[in-house]
């Protein structure tokens, strides 16, 4: 069975502020995909990024970067110099190969950043 | 390209009520995924549809039941509503069945159950 834990349910930072959001998975596969996903109020949810298991490279893409580490199933995701558009839930999810696309995803991390 | 597009945009039912949600697809896609997001927490998985055929369904009771037709284009349906059925109602579409492909959302259904 797999499962994503987001253990941060709310976070609140002024702008320009860096944020870290943590990530903690469980899976018995040794080929999985990790997602974080974007859900403004509007509801729809936007794709930010995805790593396999098998690539422990770190990124960075723009304001956002990421920390993929398998000793400690943990993905977590970074914005640096916060804005007020970033406020939103932020998810992490979990797709395995023998399970195919379907994603498994944490219970959310509520991100408001104020002015 | 067209993204993954979703309708109704909301809906209100009441108890014991059928309802039909609807899903296009993302172009070149063939794949489509159900989820349901309940207020304050995560999508869970309902089913997903694979040329037409179900491939997977997460812990839904027999009532969720779905469709995918030939143009990759599909239906949740839910059969006696209950209050609990009241959440956002997401569609995702993918171009295959790996994991790697990732999944693309609509922009959701959303279900209140009165």
């Amino acid at each position: 069975a797999q499962k994503v834990t987001q253990a941060q349910t709310e976070i609140s930072v002024v702008e320009k502020e860096d944020v870290t959001l943590d990530c903690v998975y469980e899976t018995r596969d040794t080929t999985y995909y990790l997602f974080w996903y974007k859900q403004p109020p509007s509801g729809e949810l936007v794709f930010l990024i995805r790593r396999n298991s098998f690539d422990e490279q770190n990124e960075i893409s723009g304001r956002y970067s990421w920390n993929f580490q398998k000793s400690t199933s943990s993905f977590n995701f970074t914005i640096t110099a916060s804005q007020v558009v970033d406020s939103a839930v932020y998810f992490c999810a979990l797709s395995q190969e023998t399970s195919g696309s379907r994603l498994t995803f944490g219970e959310g991390t509520q991100l408001t950043v104020n002015p | 390209e067209t993204g993954v597009t979703q309708s109704p945009t909301h809906l209100i039912k009441t108890r014991g009520q059928q309802v039909t949600l609807r899903c296009s697809s993302q172009s070149g896609h063939n794949t489509v995924s159900w989820y349901q997001q309940a207020l304050g927490q995560g999508p869970q998985f309902i089913f997903q549809y694979y040329r037409e055929e179900e491939n997977g369904r997460g812990n839904f009771p027999p009532r969720f039941s779905g469709l995918q037709f030939p143009n990759y284009s599909s239906e949740l349906n839910v059969n006696a509503l209950e209050l609990d059925d009241s959440a956002l109602y997401l569609c995702a579409s993918s171009p295959g069945l790996a994991g790697a492909v990732g999944q693309y959302f609509g922009p959701g259904t959303r279900l209140t159950v009165l």
